[in-house]
């Protein structure tokens, strides 16, 4: 039982270059969702998706997408990379009922130069 | 607007050495208030969730505790494999986010 993983774990991306971070979950969770984490600035709800097949924004949507297409995995795209998307980024999911119970997964560190 | 205060924003303790993390919060209708602990280079670790003021939960060495305005993570005799970044967030009735604190970066020393 992998629970939340997350690929890649480091990256370096030069300014307008595109790339997607990919989110697998083996718990068969309903809700799963994208943070990024920044000194000072705590985690911020990138989007989330209550089910295979949906999306919503969070906090922070603006430059990212993302896709569901099966329940266990979950995309999160940048299309035209900028420096202030440097950040550490991660995935999370949990069962639905109690969102707070969230499972986290180990983080990819991107920098975008 | 939901906020989530945390202090200080770091500790150091010697080993042994009670004391209390603070997180201060403000939200429209409180459905969850909830702890993670973060060591470096890893994603959150859930602890604890609280749901009413007056609601305490216990794990070995850590308690938490919630009033209407706060919620404390009480850590008794502390060891140095308590030390990692502690973090609290809350959850409002009418969304499914949560909003996070910037946490608390506890050193405990031998």
């Amino acid at each position: 039982n992998a629970g939340v993983t997350q690929t890649p774990k480091f990256r370096v991306l030069k300014t307008g270059q595109s790339m997607t971070l990919l989110c697998a979950q083996d718990m068969n969770h309903e809700y799963m969702y994208w943070y990024r984490q920044d000194p000072g600035m705590g985690l911020r709800l990138i989007h989330y998706s209550v089910g295979e097949g949906t999306t919503a924004k969070g906090e922070v949507p603006d430059g990212y997408n993302v896709s569901r297409l099966k329940k266990q995995n979950f995309l999160l795209g940048l299309e035209s990379a900028a420096p202030s998307q440097t950040s550490v980024y991660f995935c999370a999911s949990s069962v639905g009922i109690t969102l707070g119970e969230q499972y986290f997964g180990p983080g990819t560190r991107l920098t975008v130069t | 607007e939901d906020q989530v205060t945390q202090s200080p924003e770091a500790l150091r303790l010697q080993e042994g050495e009670s004391s209390s993390l603070n997180c201060s919060y403000t939200v429209s209708g409180l459905r969850g208030l909830f702890w993670y602990r973060q060591d470096p280079g890893k994603g959150p670790e859930f602890l604890f969730t609280l749901y009413s003021a007056g609601e305490e939960k216990e794990k070995e060495r850590l308690k938490a505790t919630l009033t209407k305005k706060e919620s404390f993570l009480h850590i008794t005799a502390p060891k140095p494999e308590d030390s990692a970044t502690y973090l609290c967030a809350v959850q409002a009735f009418r969304t499914d986010k949560l909003i996070f604190g910037t946490g608390t970066r506890l050193q405990v020393f031998p």
